[in-house]
C-alpha cells in the first residue's frame, strides 16, 4: 500500500532554531497536509495545501511557521524560531481529492525543543 | 464549545465484550464524519467513514444522527487487538473551500483484557 514518509522521525532542537520536517506524500495526491499532535492532547490541523499555495490554515499556523513544495515529491514545514511549545508530533498528510476521500497519514515527526 | 467531544475513558473491557464509543460535533455544517484509531505515539488511521443510513464493516458498527449531531461506533466481540484510542473526527466545508480540515476528538482510550 502506498504510504507518507516523513523524516525525520524524532529531532530534538535548541528553543530559538530553526526546523524543517520533511514529507514525501503519495505520489499522484494533490492535497497536503501538516497536522500536530501535543503529548496527551488532540490531534490538531495546521495547513493545507493545494496547487502550490496554501488553501487553509488554523490559527496555530503563525508567521512563525511556512510550507514549501520544493519539488515534485517534498512537501516541507519551517519553524522559523521554535518554542517550547511547539514540542509535539507532527503528522503529514495527502489525499488524492478534496470531499470525504481518505486521508493518508505518514507515520509522524516528533519535535523535542528545549 | 469543544468542537468535537468524546468520553476520554479509558474503557476497560475483556476480551470478547462490545464496547460502545459516542461522540457530539458542535458545527452543524459538518458535511463527513469518521472514526480514526491511534495506537500510542503512531499516527491516526481510518477505520471507517460514518453515513446517515448507518454503517457496518464486520465488527464495527457506526451510526450518525445528525439532528442531535452524534456519532457511534460499536465494537462487538472486542479483541485484544482493539486496543487503541479511537478518534472522532469530522470535516465541513470551510469558507476557504478546503475539506481536507479535519477536526479530531481527543480521542477515546480502549483497553481490552484477556
Amino acid at each position: 500500500e502506498p504510504e507518507v514518509t516523513q523524516t525525520p522521525s524524532h529531532q530534538v532542537t535548541q528553543m530559538g532554531q530553526e526546523v524543517i520536517l520533511r514529507c514525501v506524500p503519495i505520489s499522484n495526491h494533490l492535497y497536503f497536509y501538516w497536522y500536530r499532535q501535543i503529548l496527551g492532547q488532540k490531534v490538531e490541523f495546521l495547513v493545507s495545501f493545494y496547487n502550490n499555495e496554501i488553501s487553509e490554515k488554523s490559527e496555530i499556523f503563525d508567521d512563525q511557521f511556512s510550507v514549501e513544495r520544493p519539488d515534485g515529491s517534498n512537501f516541507t514545514l519551517k519553524i522559523r524560531s521554535t518554542k517550547l511549545e511547539d514540542s509535539a508530533m507532527y503528522f503529514c498528510a495527502s489525499t488524492l481529492l478534496e470531499g470525504g476521500n481518505t486521508i493518508y497519514f505518514g507515520e509522524g515527526s516528533w519535535l523535542t525543543v528545549v | 464549545r469543544k468542537e468535537v467531544e468524546q468520553d476520554p475513558g479509558p474503557f476497560n473491557v475483556p476480551e470478547g465484550a462490545t464496547v460502545a464509543f459516542n461522540c457530539t460535533y458542535s458545527n452543524s455544517a459538518s458535511q463527513s464524519f469518521f472514526w480514526y484509531r491511534q495506537d500510542c505515539r503512531k499516527e491516526p488511521k481510518l477505520l471507517m467513514s460514518v453515513y446517515s443510513s448507518g454503517n457496518e464493516d464486520g465488527r464495527f458498527t457506526a451510526q450518525l444522527n445528525r439532528a442531535s449531531q452524534y456519532i457511534s461506533l460499536l465494537i462487538r466481540d472486542s479483541k485484544l487487538s482493539d486496543s487503541a484510542t479511537y478518534l472522532c473526527v469530522v470535516n465541513h466545508e470551510t469558507y476557504g473551500g478546503s475539506q481536507g480540515n479535519l477536526i479530531f476528538g481527543k480521542g477515546t482510550k480502549l483497553s481490552v483484557k484477556p
